[in-house]
Parts: C-alpha cells; structure tokens; sequence
C-alpha cells in the first residue's frame, strides 16, 4: 500500500530557531513530491514540488530536500517566525495524475 | 488568494438527507478535487475530473458523487448524508502533474 509517514506528529520552537520535518514515502511508481502549509480554518498552501530527479527547492526560508533512492524528503525552515506556526503536509504524487497520498502532518508552534 | 471558492462555507444537515457542495474556480485549470479532511487522517481524495464531464473515483468515493458541467465548477453531493460523512471538504483545483495547485478554505459539514 502506497504510504507517506511524517515526523514529528508535533514540535514547538522557539521564535527565531531553524527546525527541520520529515517525510518518508512508499509510493511507487513517483512522480513527485510537494510540501504545503496549512494554517488553521484554511485550505493547504502550497511551499515546494520536486520531481524525482531534484534533490533541492527553496522557497524562501524553507527548502525541501529528497533522497528519492531511500524515499525520505524532509522540509527545513530557518529563522522560524509567528506565523510559520501551522500544520505542514507532505504529499507523494503517483504517476497517474489523479492520485496523490498525503501525509498526516506535522503540526509546527512558534512561540515568542 | 487563487480564485477558487466553495460554497457553503458551513452546513449543519440531519441524516437521511441529501447535501450538496459547490467548488468554483476562475484559473481555468484543467482538474479538480475533492477531499474530507479528518483527526487522525491525512487529506483523502473522494473524487477528482480531469475535465467537463470526465470524473473519477478517489479512495473514500462511498456515498458520494460529482459533477462537472462546466470547467469553472465541480459540485459534491452526498446522496442520503450520514454521521460518518461529517468533515471538512476541501476542493482543490490543478493542472495534472499530481498533486493540486491551490485549495479553497473548506467546507464544514456536520451531519446530525
């Protein structure tokens, strides 16, 4: 069964402190991986894609990495602000373009 | 924000009866999602279209079905509404590579 496991379930730092989450995957064929953020009693954003062959993508003060031989992917953000205070979620696209599987999430608190 | 909006943004219906939820977007992109976000559950695709008229099943496809008559929109009808379809449903809106672009900021359904 195609699976996308997510670590911590949980973290909270402290304001100004980098953190890194981590994303490990079965699915198989691959066709990408995304990372979103999703702040409360909203829809998920969007923060990076990588395609099997990118091993990096910034956006800002996070960037994605992905090992696509061992299947781990792990989003690193730095400098952590208030507002970067939310659940992020990573999801492995299938080949098919319909299907994806999403993560449980990380739930990230900055506090002050 | 991207322009997608789903409508309502909260219901509150009795069990038995039938519900229906629209997704309307103004990007003119080709698919469109469905999803129910749980507790303890990542995102799950209900069902998705790849364009007018052409849809198909996602995992958690029971009791619901769709329709898309019109690129701009998509709408979800639970057919006979029961507890265990009380969610949050996000509609998200994309070009194909997989996984969505943009999502709306849900709808809140509970079934009583």
């Amino acid at each position: 069964k195609n699976q996308v496991e997510q670590s911590p379930q949980s973290l909270i730092i402290l304001e100004g402190k980098n953190c890194t989450l981590q994303c490990n995957y079965t699915v198989s064929p691959f066709s990408n991986l995304r990372w979103y953020k999703q702040d409360t009693g909203r829809g998920p954003v969007s923060l990076t894609i990588m395609t099997f062959s990118e091993n990096t993508k910034s956006n800002g003060r996070y960037t994605a990495t992905l090992d696509a031989d061992t299947k781990q992917s792990s989003l690193h953000i730095t400098a952590s602000q208030l507002s970067d205070s939310a659940s992020y979620i990573c999801v492995v696209s299938h080949t098919n373009a319909g299907k994806s599987t999403f993560g449980d999430g990380t739930t990230l608190t900055v506090k002050p | 924000d991207a322009g997608i909006t789903q409508s309502p943004r909260h219901k509150v219906t009795e069990t038995g009866t039938p519900v229906t939820l629209r997704c309307h977007q103004t990007e003119n992109h080709r698919y469109m999602y469905w999803y129910r976000q749980d507790p303890g559950h990542g995102l799950r695709l209900i069902h998705y279209s790849y364009g007018v008229k052409d849809t198909d099943k996602g995992e958690v496809s029971d009791g619901y079905s769709v329709s898309r008559s019109k690129t701009e929109d998509f709408l979800l009808t639970l057919e006979s509404a029961t507890s265990s379809q009380t969610s949050v449903y996000f509609c998200a809106i994309g070009v194909g590579e997989g996984s969505p672009l943009h999502f709306g900021n849900g709808t809140r359904l509970t079934v009583t």
